[in-house]
């Protein structure tokens, strides 16, 4: 069953906490993405990796991080840095031009 | 100027109506262009794309480009309230970044029984 999973669903963090959101998928496809999504607001893009082992920053980057180790997987820590991390996270990944999601990950900072 | 705008709405329409979405960009060397439907909770799902001027049609949308005016459009035909959901616009502005998409913040329709 081909797709992009996320996990997890929910995740709560502490203040001064890092924390890493899981994206996977086995969908073969070479680019990925990470978007942040606030109430009310279109999609932001905090970083995108067109190949393993390389990535670039998007256009809200400051306070995130991410790997791109294996084909398959695009992990993204939230540090402590990020001051206002409460949002929902996106992962996508992509062939040729469209772009196609995970099921999302909703951070509360508590 | 933003990117890619689109009116937040609310966008009411009555069950069986043409829901007419729009969409601004400002990036003249913008390639691709696709429409999104992202229902409350829920991640976006690819409803429709367009590459080239003109209509293209599928199922009960139809998407509308025009690259001089710089503006593309999403019609709704004969709308349920299963369609009640937020629709978001997104440019592949094609510089540089690959596959890099720009999202409007979306309008949302809300299809009245």
């Amino acid at each position: 069953d081909g797709g992009i999973t996320q996990s997890p669903k929910y995740l709560f963090r502490k203040e001064g906490q890092n924390v890493t959101l899981s994206c996977e998928q086995n969908l073969n496809h070479d680019a990925m993405y990470w978007y942040r999504q606030d109430p009310g607001q279109g999609l932001r893009l905090i970083y995108y990796s067109q190949i393993v082992n390389d990535f670039q920053k998007g256009d809200i980057a400051e306070g995130y991080s991410v790997s791109r180790e294996k084909k398959e997987s695009f992990p993204l820590t939230v540090t402590s840095a990020q001051k206002n991390p409460t949002a929902f996270y996106l992962c996508a990944s992509s062939i040729e031009r469209a772009a196609f999601f995970g099921q999302g990950t909703r951070l509360t900072v508590v | 100027q933003k990117e890619v705008e689109q009116n937040s709405g609310p966008l009411s329409v009555p069950e069986g109506a043409i829901a007419s979405l729009n969409c601004t960009y400002s990036d003249r060397g913008s390639q691709s262009f696709f429409w999104y439907r992202q229902y409350s909770g829920k991640s976006p799902e690819l409803i429709m794309f367009i590459y080239s001027n003109g209509d293209k049609e599928d199922g009960r949308f139809t998407a509308q480009l025009n690259k001089a005016s710089q503006y593309v459009s999403l019609l709704i035909r004969d709308s349920q309230p299963s369609d009640s959901a937020t629709y978001l616009c997104a440019v592949n502005i094609g510089v540089g970044g690959g596959n890099k998409l720009t999202f409007g913040t979306g309008t949302q329709l809300k299809v009245e029984l």
